[in-house]
């Protein structure tokens, strides 16, 4: 059974970094075919994608928010992770792990999700 | 790039059938096949239902069914059930090279 579990700072202060990680089972996160994301959701709000990971470690950034982020994968520990720096209170939000299939001619859907982790931004 | 736009909420009675729309660009919606949804009960993780604007994941019931005309996306749920009762979120592609999401549409069963 594929799982994803996201940890992380739940509590961080205006203008620190958020550093979350995504521990991944039943699935290697060097399997082709898949690509490994961040999504977040504002509290009440809708959901925003942020950044993806592929096994190859290539990455894709949200445009808009580009400048201030970093993602990465950790073929050992089966992980990735996402940093987002200089953080305000606009940041807070629940922030999921997700897997995203790639298919000939098919992608940009998220088939497997985490349950999900506040992070508060506040000093 | 803005967000696809969504009615902020709908309503259906047990067992009768309701659509809600995703409206977006040439650019989004318009442009690429690459058009999902997904329901969202509180506290929960979404859960997709619908990729690739049309096609069921499998184990997903067969009375969600998506379409598209134009810029627009349809999500069709059939013989509504209270479990239904969610908000569901619509996302696409873009020329920008990025995935929007709909603000997202509230589902009341009465």
């Amino acid at each position: 059974q594929v799982q994803l579990q996201e940890s992380g700072s739940g509590l961080v202060k205006p203008s620190e970094t958020l550093s979350l990680t995504c521990a991944v089972s039943g699935v290697s996160v060097s399997s082709g075919g898949f690509s490994w994301t961040w999504i977040r959701q504002p509290p009440g709000r809708g959901l925003e994608w942020i950044a993806y990971v592929l096994n190859s470690g290539s990455t894709s950034y949200n445009p808009s928010l580009r400048s201030r982020l970093s993602i990465s994968i950790d073929r050992p520990k089966n992980q990735f992770s996402l940093k987002v720096t200089s953080v305000t209170a606009a940041d807070t939000a629940v922030y999921y792990c997700a897997r995203e299939v790639i298919g000939l001619g098919s992608r940009w859907y998220f088939d497997l999700w985490g349950r999900g982790t506040l992070v508060t931004v506040s000093s | 790039q803005s967000a696809l736009t969504q009615p902020a909420s709908v309503s259906g009675s047990l067992g009768q059938s309701i659509t809600m729309s995703c409206t977006g660009t040439s650019s989004d919606v318009g442009y690429y096949t690459y058009v999902s949804w997904y329901q969202q009960h509180p506290a929960k993780a979404p859960k997709l239902i619908i990729f690739d604007v049309t096609n069921r994941p499998s184990g997903v019931s067969s009375r969600f069914s998506g379409s598209k005309s134009g810029n627009t996306a349809s999500l069709t749920i059939s013989g509504l059930q209270a479990e239904d009762e969610a908000h569901y979120y619509c996302s696409s592609y873009t020329t920008s090279r990025t995935l929007v999401f709909g603000g997202g549409t509230e589902l009341t069963v009465l």
